[in-house]
């Protein structure tokens, strides 16, 4: 089944202790990207990549990391959680780009204590 | 960023009922996508719109990217239960995609 699978669905930290959630797409897509979705704000893309090793800043970057070492994977590394960072977030990838659509993951609740 | 301001924040209509929600930017797209996302979900791509003044349906829903391209329309026609979720109008500039704020729908059968 063609699917983007995040992992973990849940998580809950303290403040500071670095952490990584996983995404990975088993469709060949091209361009993958990170949301964070908070009440009010709908979703904000955090970070995309157009393939590997390209990688660009989306409009909530700040206190996030990402890398694009395989086609498939996209983690998203938090190297310092804070509280306001505690959100709902999605990753999402693109055959071609989004002017196409993105297929979303299902994605990861967190919470930074 | 981009600002997407959709509205209404929030619908409560009746099952069978019709739905209009709207989708406006403070500046011109080429690409209007709606996305619906069920409770506990990602996103699901709808519908998407590549011209001004098109008019695109699937199934109950048909949506049209604005002539001016700064908005975008959906329509939901006799509403059912599973019609329930967030509704988001979506569009891309270069790479970078931007999410309206999302109009709530509750169906009260």
């Amino acid at each position: 089944e063609a699917q983007v699978t995040q992992n973990p669905r849940y998580l809950i930290t303290v403040t500071g202790k670095k952490l990584t959630v996983t995404c990975s797409q088993n469709m060949n897509h091209e361009y993958m990207s990170w949301y964070r979705q908070d009440p009010g704000l709908g979703l904000r893309q955090i970070y995309y990549s157009m393939n590997v090793e390209v990688t660009d800043k989306g409009d909530v970057p700040e206190g996030y990391k990402v890398s694009r070492k395989e086609k498939r994977n996209f983690p998203l590394i938090l190297e310092s959680p804070s509280p306001n960072q505690t959100s709902l977030y999605f990753c999402a990838s693109s055959l071609t780009g989004a002017k196409y659509g993105y297929t979303f993951g299902s994605g990861t609740r967190l919470t930074v204590v | 960023g981009q600002q997407l301001n959709q509205s209404p924040q929030s619908m409560f209509i009746q099952e069978g009922e019709d739905v209009s929600m709207n989708c406006t930017s403070s500046s011109i797209f080429n690409t209007w996508l709606w996305y619906k996302q069920d409770p506990g979900e990602g996103p699901v791509l709808l519908i998407a719109l590549y011209k001004a003044g098109e008019l695109t349906s699937n199934g109950r829903l048909t949506a049209q990217f604005g002539i001016t391209r700064k908005d975008s329309f959906l329509n939901i026609s006799a509403s059912i239960p599973s019609d329930v979720g967030i509704y988001f109008c979506a569009g891309p500039t270069g790479n970078q995609f931007y999410f309206g704020t999302g109009t709530s729908l509750t169906v009260i059968p």
